[in-house]
């Protein structure tokens, strides 16, 4: 059974600090896996896209990276600030040739204290 | 600017009552998809479709439905059948399944 897992559940850091989000999976056939926030009572906003060819995508002070072998990407958050409190999920969509199935990690809760 | 309408964003409902909430795309995306999101658990997908006049059933689609007339609309009816229907609702699109999925900014369902 394909499963994704995000480990801490929750994270409390300090202003300023760099920091690393886990994702794993179970499953190395890969498609893509797509990283999310969700402020509460909001929607997702889409951050990073990482195609099963390529190893990171960068945007801003976020980078994530995928490795298949080991089963496990991390989103990294550079210089973090207040804003950056929010709920982090990671979706992982498995298959290919068009039969997909899209999985969803639970989310790390972020709470980033001036 | 190109994006994801969801509509109410707040709705109130006496048991026994079906609703329909509104969901709008002006990505030009064929793939849109429903989700229920409940307090301490993961998405969960009700309803997806990849084209018009086409949808399936998600892991969750009893006491709901849906249709896609038109490539910008797929409105979820919840029905008086769904025996837990307070929860948050999410739809998204993608251009085709598999791609980047965007989300709107959900709609909160309150049953009385």
């Amino acid at each position: 059974k394909q499963e994704v897992t995000q480990i801490p559940a929750a994270l409390s850091v300090p202003e300023g600090e760099n920091l690393v989000l886990n994702c794993s999976f179970t499953d190395s056939a890969i498609y893509n896996l797509q990283w999310f926030r969700q402020d509460p009572g909001k929607g997702l906003t889409s951050l990073l896209l990482i195609q099963s060819s390529q190893r990171e995508q960068t945007s801003g002070r976020l980078n994530a990276s995928l490795d298949k072998s080991s089963g496990r990407s991390t989103l990294y958050i550079a210089a973090s600030q207040p804003g950056d409190s929010a709920t982090y999920l990671c979706a992982v969509i498995f298959g290919m040739d068009s039969n997909y199935q899209l999985i969803w990690g639970a989310g790390t809760k972020l709470i980033i204290k001036p | 600017d190109g994006g994801i309408t969801q509509s109410p964003k707040y709705l109130f409902r006496k048991e026994g009552q079906n609703v329909t909430l509104s969901c709008e795309q002006n990505l030009n995306h064929d793939a849109m998809y429903w989700y229920r999101q409940d307090p301490g658990q993961g998405l969960r997908l009700i309803y997806y479709s990849q084209i018009v006049n086409d949808f399936q059933k998600g892991d969750i689609a009893e006491g709901y439905s849906v249709s896609r007339e038109k490539k910008e609309s797929f409105p979820l009816t919840v029905t008086s059948a769904q025996k837990n229907p307070t929860a948050f609702y999410l739809c998204a699109s993608s251009t085709g399944v598999g791609g980047e999925l965007f989300f709107g900014e959900g709609s909160r369902l309150t049953v009385l």
